[in-house]
């Protein structure tokens, strides 16, 4: 079954906003992932977050997780063009990494 | 000098053939998956395996049979495909099993016509 339900599904936003994505998880997990897809490529592993941390930065990457609500957050500060692609987030059970249903960010110039 | 690289990049067939997918990784990877990415994004985890050894298998028919013939290399053939097997494949590594982050190739792009 899936893991991960991802919210919004799509973003559209300018060029130096913040970007806000939501997961929302089913059964318990050990980590959890976020990664990044840009069209027509492979999936990029953006960030992990271990079940006992509540927060994690990296760049103008912030994750949280409450586990408690089954739910963890990506925020990207500052986005730029670049930033546009597909994000993913992705829980660890056991030896098994379940994903998402994804969010298409756009950064508009 | 590509860290997982899967070979065809793009695969149209009719229906009723038989195909492969290459994967192979230069990381020294214990782990390598592969999973099933539909139209609508969402990714599915089809087989894994670990120091040649199925750990992961989940249910896909049996036309679809993973082969490690070392821990460097994970191939996909597909017998007598059908239309529902049009997706993108993506082969994918991990220095380990559980809580470890997976390394991407770009994928096979499907189609069944």
């Amino acid at each position: 079954s899936q893991q991960g339900e991802e919210d919004p599904q799509a973003l559209s936003i300018q060029e130096g906003e913040n970007a806000t994505m939501n997961c929302s998880y089913k059964t318990s997990i050990n980590n959890l992932q976020w990664y990044r897809q840009n069209s027509g490529r492979g999936l990029v592993h953006l960030i992990l977050i271990r079940s006992n941390e509540r927060e994690k930065h990296s760049g103008r990457l912030r994750v949280t997780l409450d586990t408690s609500k089954k739910s963890s957050s990506l925020l990207i500060t500052a986005s730029r063009a670049a930033d546009t692609a597909s994000y993913f987030c992705a829980g660890t059970s056991g030896s098994r990494l379940t994903f998402g249903e994804g969010t298409q960010l756009t950064v508009n110039p | 000098d590509t860290a997982v690289s899967q070979t065809p990049k793009y695969l149209v067939t009719q229906m009723g053939n038989d195909k492969s997918i290459k994967c192979e990784q230069n990381l020294g990877h214990d782990t390598m998956y592969w999973y099933k990415q539909d139209s609508k994004k969402f990714l599915k985890i089809m087989f894994s395996y670990n120091n040649k050894e199925l750990i992961i298998n989940e249910t896909v028919p049996n036309r679809f049979s993973p082969k490690s013939p070392d821990k460097a290399h994970l191939n996909l053939h597909i017998n007598s495909l059908e239309l529902g097997d049009s997706a993108v494949y993506f082969c994918a590594s991990s220095p380990g099993q559980g809580g470890v982050k997976l390394f991407f190739g770009s994928g096979t792009q499907l189609s069944v016509l």
